[in-house]
């Protein structure tokens, strides 16, 4: 069974710090990697795509991917109190795409 | 700027009813598909459609229906509703299914008493 594993959390990080997700997952094929943010009572929002190895930046947002090792990271610098939420790590997989059960990320002020 | 909307937002069921979430996408995505999701967990597929009358079963697909008729709307039935389908379910788009990522609508939350 593909699967894609998140540590649930929660991770606690001070206000400005940078906060690392981590995700790991099974099918060697996966192509495409995304992650999702999703506040409480909220529908999951789409913040970072990356379907090559390296890195992929986005304002405070980076993207890491290893598909030698199958891991792809989440990285937030300077990390806000408005960050905290439930990160989603998504793989596809043919034609569907599979979610790791999600980081729950607690940035305190 | 509509994007994936669902409709209702809340539900509240009795056993054994039956009902129909509603999914309308107007972005012309030829893939749509929609997850539950329970309390605390991720995200589960029940089933997804790749085009017009074309559907196929995920994850969890017993106790649900689905059709397409139309590129625009993805319904989900539930028949004989069970307190185990209590939970949020959302309906998602993509133009394809490899490498666009999906798009949520707001979600329904559905309680069965």
């Amino acid at each position: 069974q593909k699967e894609v594993e998140q540590n649930s959390g929660p991770l606690s990080v001070p206000e400005g710090a940078i906060a690392s997700l981590n995700c790991t997952y099974s099918d060697r094929v996966s192509q495409s990697f995304f992650w999702y943010r999703q506040y409480s009572g909220k529908s999951p929002e789409l913040i970072m795509s990356i379907y090559s190895n390296g890195d992929k930046e986005d304002g405070r947002f980076t993207a890491q991917l290893n598909k030698a090792s199958q891991y792809v990271s989440l990285l937030i610098r300077d990390s806000q109190p408005s960050d905290s939420a439930t990160y989603l790590c998504a793989v596809t997989a043919g034609n569907m795409l599979t979610f790791g059960g999600g980081t729950r990320l607690m940035v305190k002020p | 700027n509509a994007g994936v909307t669902q409709t209702p937002k809340f539900r509240i069921l009795k056993i054994g009813q039956s009902m129909t979430l509603q999914c309308t996408q107007d972005m012309n995505h030829n893939y749509m598909y929609w997850y539950r999701q329970d309390p605390g967990m991720g995200l589960k597929l029940i089933y997804y459609s790749v085009g017009a009358g074309i559907t196929d079963k995920g994850e969890v697909p017993n106790g649900y229906n689905v059709s397409r008729s139309t590129t625009e709307d993805f319904p989900l039935r539930l028949e004989l509703a069970a307190p185990s389908q209590t939970s949020v379910y959302f309906c998602a788009s993509s133009y394809s299914g490899r490498d666009q990522p999906q798009h949520f609508g707001d979600g329904t939350r559905l309680s069965i008493l």
